[in-house]
Parts: C-alpha cells; sequence; structure tokens
C-alpha cells in the first residue's frame, strides 16, 4: 500500500514533443504529490506538486494531471527540450508539516532527441 | 530559494573503516530531514527520518546500528556508515523541510548527494 508505481521505465522524445508519465499509488492516505527531476550524480530537484483537491496544475511547460478515483497522477511535458533530458520521479506522502515521508517510484529516463 | 548541502560529494574508503556525511540546511531550519539511498539506475529509497534532538526512526531492513545518525542542531544532521563494506557502496542523499510556520506540505529540499564507494 506505500508503493508508488510509475511508467514507462524509459521514454524517448523527439524534441517540442509531448512527454507524459504516469503513476499510480494505492494509499488514499497520500495528500500530496510531487514530480522530482534528476541529473546523473545530482539530487532531485523539485518540479511541480499538486494536492488531490485539484485536478490539474500548470506551471510552465511541465502540467501535473490528477485522478482521485482512479488514484493515478501524471506528469507532462510540452514542447520537450534536450534539456529536459533526465530521470523523473513521481512521489506521494501523507500528513501535514513536517512529518510527510516522501515515497518515490521507480523512476523514467526521459530522452530528447533534437 | 532553499538549499541542502551536503558533503563530502564523494568519497572512497576501505573496506571495515567509517564514513560520515554532513547534511546541512543553508538558509532555513529543519526539525526533520530525511537519509535516501539510491542504487544505480533506481529510485531513491528512504533509510530513515532524522529527528532535531530525539533519536532517528529507521526504516524496515535498515541498521540502525550500522548508519548512525545524529541530528544535533536544526541546520546538521549526519549519517555515518559504520563499518562499511562494498555493499554499501551507493548514492546517499539527505533532504529537509523547512519549518517555518509549520507549512503544510512544504516542498522537501534535496542535497547533491554523496557518492560512497568502498573498497
Amino acid at each position: 500500500q506505500q508503493q508508488v508505481k510509475q511508467s514507462p521505465q524509459s521514454l524517448i522524445v523527439q524534441k517540442g514533443g509531448i512527454s507524459i508519465i504516469n503513476c499510480a499509488y494505492e494509499n488514499t492516505a497520500f495528500d500530496y504529490f510531487p514530480w522530482y527531476q534528476q541529473f546523473p550524480g545530482k539530487g532531485p530537484a523539485l518540479l511541480i506538486a499538486i494536492r488531490p483537491d485539484v485536478s490539474e496544475k500548470k506551471e510552465g511547460r511541465f502540467t501535473i494531471s490528477f485522478n482521485k478515483s482512479a488514484k493515478q497522477f501524471s506528469l507532462h511535458i510540452m514542447d520537450s527540450q534536450p534539456g529536459d533530458s533526465a530521470t523523473y520521479f513521481c512521489a506521494a506522502s501523507r500528513g501535514s508539516g513536517n512529518t510527510g515521508k516522501l515515497i518515490f517510484g521507480q523512476g523514467t529516463t526521459l530522452q530528447v532527441k533534437p | 530559494g532553499a538549499v541542502v548541502s551536503q558533503h563530502p560529494s564523494w568519497v572512497i574508503c576501505k573496506s571495515g573503516t567509517s564514513v560520515k556525511i554532513e547534511c546541512r540546511s543553508l538558509d532555513f531550519q529543519a526539525t526533520t530531514m530525511f537519509w535516501y539511498r539510491q542504487f544505480p539506475k533506481q529510485s531513491l529509497m528512504l533509510m530513515a527520518t532524522s529527528n532535531e534532538g530525539s533519536k532517528a526512526t529507521y526504516e524496515q531492513g535498515v541498521e540502525k546500528d550500522k548508519f548512525l545518525i545524529n541530528h544535533a542542531s536544526l541546520t546538521l544532521s549526519t549519517l555515518t556508515v559504520t563499518s562499511a563494506h562494498p555493499e554499501d557502496s551507493s548514492f546517499y542523499i539527505c533532504s529537509a523541510r523547512d519549518r517555518t510556520g509549520v507549512k503544510y506540505n512544504s516542498p522537501l529540499h534535496f542535497g547533491n548527494g554523496t557518492r560512497l564507494t568502498v573498497t
């Protein structure tokens, strides 16, 4: 119940295309769903996050779509660029304040071809 | 923005020795820090939750006597890998959340990780 399942494992997209990464969770107590971007040898950096009271959140080229009934959420990267090539992790946590532990998905390696 | 600094960024040690990794929040205070381990091409696995002024909480399967965590101040947590072995070689990453105002799910900021290689 603590798992967050992410797919696909890897993704190749042409420059300018849309990259879509999906995640699913089981624990309905999760109430915070962030996406992180990680470059090789670096720590993850927060991209965008959503709470279950909204169905979509957009920040620049990045959009999270959230389906509470299906317990799924996805990241859409519009106009994908070679600089977006990285590993992307979805995550989930529950609880407020500073105690919520993040549970990560398995990761998706994105390659954007020029 | 909030910055979490980890030191060292990489370390090589001999089997049987101990290694200490530091995690500092540079411009905010963190009552809680989290330590993750990441093997190549794998996800981040939570090892333990570090609480300022109290004992760390370890995830199932993580040996607390092997991975010693000390959170002595609101800006510093340390992870000591004791009697390191080659199978402990991994990428260790810490994270922290700004405690100011006990913000609801305020973002978790990650350090740049420490690459540990045990020979």
